[in-house]
């Protein structure tokens, strides 16, 4: 069964701290995986898109790595802003259907 | 550009009926997903539709149904609502659906059945 896990579920930061959010699935037959952040009651925004070819994708603060062999990607926010505060979800494209991780909820204190 | 737009953004509906939520991607974009997210079970997939035609789906059972319309706009239907329908509905486009392409996820429509 496919399957994403992501740890930790919950983290508390204050600002500026670099930070690492891990996301873990058991089939590494993916095409890509893609981060998202969720705010509160809202849809979700794209962070960054890792194709299956790819070991990492970078986007201002936010760097992505994939290790298809260990089933793992993190992550990593550098120099955490309150603004970045919110639920941040892996998802995993199988080609057939796409699995979400239960996210991690990200607070971020001034 | 504009992004994706879901109608209506929030749905009071009892068990029994039945409701039909719509969607338009971004121009351009061919592909569509349906999820459901749920405080209980996170975010998961139902369907995708591509040039009209459902091409993948996920484990819902059959009162979930869509279809996809020539201009790529699509419309999910539940029929027969259970307490347990109750949830966030996100639909998401992107160009083809293919393997380098960016899901964009609109705002989604909140169903309550009560």
């Amino acid at each position: 069964k496919q399957e994403v896990t992501q740890i930790p579920a919950a983290l508390s930061v204050p600002e500026g701290e670099n930070l690492v959010l891990n996301c873990s699935f058991t089939d590494s037959a993916i095409y890509n995986l893609q981060w998202f952040r969720q705010d509160p009651g809202k849809g979700l925004t794209s962070l960054l898109l890792i194709q299956s070819s790819q070991r990492e994708q970078t986007s201002g603060r936010l760097n992505a790595s994939l290790d298809k062999s260990s089933g793992r990607s993190t992550l990593y926010i550098a120099a955490s802003q309150p603004g970045d505060s919110a639920t941040y979800l892996c998802a995993v494209h199988y080609g057939q259907n796409f699995v979400f991780g239960p996210g991690t909820r990200l607070s971020v204190l001034p | 550009k504009a992004g994706v737009t879901q109608t209506p953004r929030y749905l009071i509906k009892t068990r029994g009926q039945q409701v039909t939520l719509s969607c338009s991607p971004i121009s351009g974009h061919r592909s569509v997903s349906w999820y459901q997210q749920t405080p209980g079970q996170g975010l998961q997939f139902l369907f995708e539709y591509f040039s009209e035609t459902q091409r993948n789906k996920g484990n819902f059972p059959g009162r979930f149904s869509g279809r996809q319309f020539s201009n790529s706009r699509s419309e999910m239907n539940v029929s027969t609502l259970e307490l347990g329908d109750s949830a966030l509905y996100l639909c998401a486009s992107s160009l083809e659906g293919g393997d380098i392409d960016t899901q964009y996820f609109g705002p989604g429509t909140r169903l309550t059945v009560l």
